[in-house]
């Protein structure tokens, strides 16, 4: 089974500083999907950013970056420029690729942000 | 305006009580899902239908019943809950691409907050 773990509960960060996320994780899979979903108090969960396993090459959108590094199984989240807008749960989330896998996601328990003016 | 739309936004009910959940995309995916998420908990998947079969019972109580009767719609009908049954209710939708199996990243609803006397 696949666990994944974000160790900081809570974070804040200063608007226009930069901020990263931790996020392990734990699978014996070799092909999978990462995944990075932000949750603000509107509730919708919305996708950040996703990484393939088999890619080597970090992926980017806009402000947010990831570090991903597949022998210690860790993606951090790295968002430049913070915004008021960015405070929000964020929750890594972790999917095999594999047929039959029934497109399960793993979250983690989430980290709040806060971003302070 | 979110492409997954959920209703009732938020609901309280009785232990004794029936009720529905009522999810609908309007983005043309063929996969969707029902969540559980509560507090200090990671998400857990409830139930995954593909083409509106279920492909995925993640060992749920069967005090909640889902009910996919086309693939835009998702219903998650309750029945006799318990206070712990008391959470956010998230629905989500995917394209799956065949295979079995899909990268494609999971578009949720805004959720309906249960809470159960």
């Amino acid at each position: 089974a696949q666990t994944v773990t974000q160790s900081q509960p809570e974070m804040s960060v200063q608007e226009a500083e930069t901020v990263t996320l931790s996020c392990t994780y734990d699978t014996s899979e070799n092909n999978y999907y990462l995944f990075w979903y932000k949750q603000p108090p509107s509730r919708q969960m919305i996708l950040v950013i996703r990484q393939e396993a088999y890619k080597q090459q970090n992926a980017t959108e806009n402000r947010f970056s990831v570090n991903f590094q597949k022998a210690a199984k860790s993606f951090s989240l790295k968002i430049s420029d913070s915004q008021l807008g960015d405070t929000a749960m964020y929750f890594c989330a972790f999917m095999k690729a594999v047929e039959g896998s029934n497109y399960k996601l793993t979250f983690g328990k989430g980290t709040l942000l806060t971003v302070n003016p | 305006e979110t492409g997954v739309t959920q209703t009732p936004r938020h609901l309280v009910m009785g232990m004794t009580n029936k009720k529905s959940l009522k999810c609908e995309q309007h983005l043309g995916h063929n996969a969707m899902y029902w969540y559980k998420q509560s507090a200090k908990k990671p998400l857990e998947l409830m139930f995954v239908y593909n083409f509106k079969e279920q492909t995925e019972n993640n060992s749920v109580p069967s005090r909640f019943s889902p009910e996919c009767p086309n693939s835009s719609h998702l219903f998650l009908h309750l029945h006799t809950l318990q206070p712990e049954d008391s959470a956010l209710y998230l629905c989500a939708s995917s394209q799956d691409r065949g295979g079995g199996y899909s990268n494609q990243p999971q578009h949720f609803g805004d959720g309906t907050r249960l809470s159960i006397l």
